[in-house]
């Protein structure tokens, strides 16, 4: 069985660029959470997808959209970075919507000059 | 807002010692999560609490949820080295989650 895998371990980028985070479920989840981590913080819950669907949104900018694929797998996308952009992107997979038993994967550590 | 308090924020010990680190709330909750994430790594579930007054116990690791639901406790006893990471508490509410900031712990050898 396969974890939560992410890509790509690590990321830089420019103020005003555009960014794209990936993220493939363990097999037999349908749903995926995105969270953003900054350094010394708790994870901040993004959004959640379940079975292609938004199931949930953190106070987050529209800037900050996403994508659940036919398998299961999703996209974290962010529009014009900002520098507090920074950080650790987090996603988690579980067997389904809700407040299911989350797997995360190890992250994506974004870096924004 | 369903705010989580986590503390202390930060922990040094030496291994052998005992420890316990707290989340509370004003809210009350149906449940509550505890997660360690190690340097590098996401955050890994340990336990779920669900009624008032539980205590769970996971090696030497005892989590208890308050009778109001609004608080918790993790007490480490004789940690060790392996036990340093970030805890964290969350719990899932109107179709978001939230997690504390949590409790940095380093056991020192």
């Amino acid at each position: 069985e396969t974890g939560v895998t992410q890509s790509p371990t690590h990321l830089i980028k420019t103020r005003g660029q555009q960014v794209t985070l990936r993220c493939s479920s363990q097999s037999g989840h349908n749903t995926v959470s995105w969270y953003q981590q900054a350094l010394g913080q708790g994870p901040q819950f993004i959004f959640q997808y379940y079975r292609e669907e938004e199931n949930g949104r953190g106070n987050f900018p529209p800037r900050f959209s996403g994508l659940q694929f036919p398998n299961y797998s999703s996209e974290l996308n962010v529009n014009a970075l900002e520098l507090d952009d920074s950080a650790l992107y987090l996603c988690a997979s579980s067997l389904s919507g809700g407040g299911e038993t989350q797997y995360f994967g190890p992250g994506t550590r974004l870096l924004v000059l | 807002t369903q705010l989580l308090e986590q503390s202390p924020q930060f922990l040094s010990i030496q291994e052998g010692e005992n420890l316990t680190v707290y989340c509370n709330s004003s809210s009350v909750f149906s449940s509550l999560q505890w997660y360690r994430q190690e340097p590098g790594e996401g955050p890994v579930l340990l336990v779920t609490v669900v009624t008032g007054g539980e205590v769970k116990k996971l090696k030497r690791l005892t989590f208890q949820f308050g009778d109001a639901r609004k608080d918790s406790s993790l007490h480490i006893t004789a940690a060790q080295p392996g036990d340093t990471g970030l805890y964290l508490c969350a719990h899932y509410n109107f179709n978001k989650f939230y997690f504390g900031s949590g409790t940095k712990l380093n056991v020192k050898p």
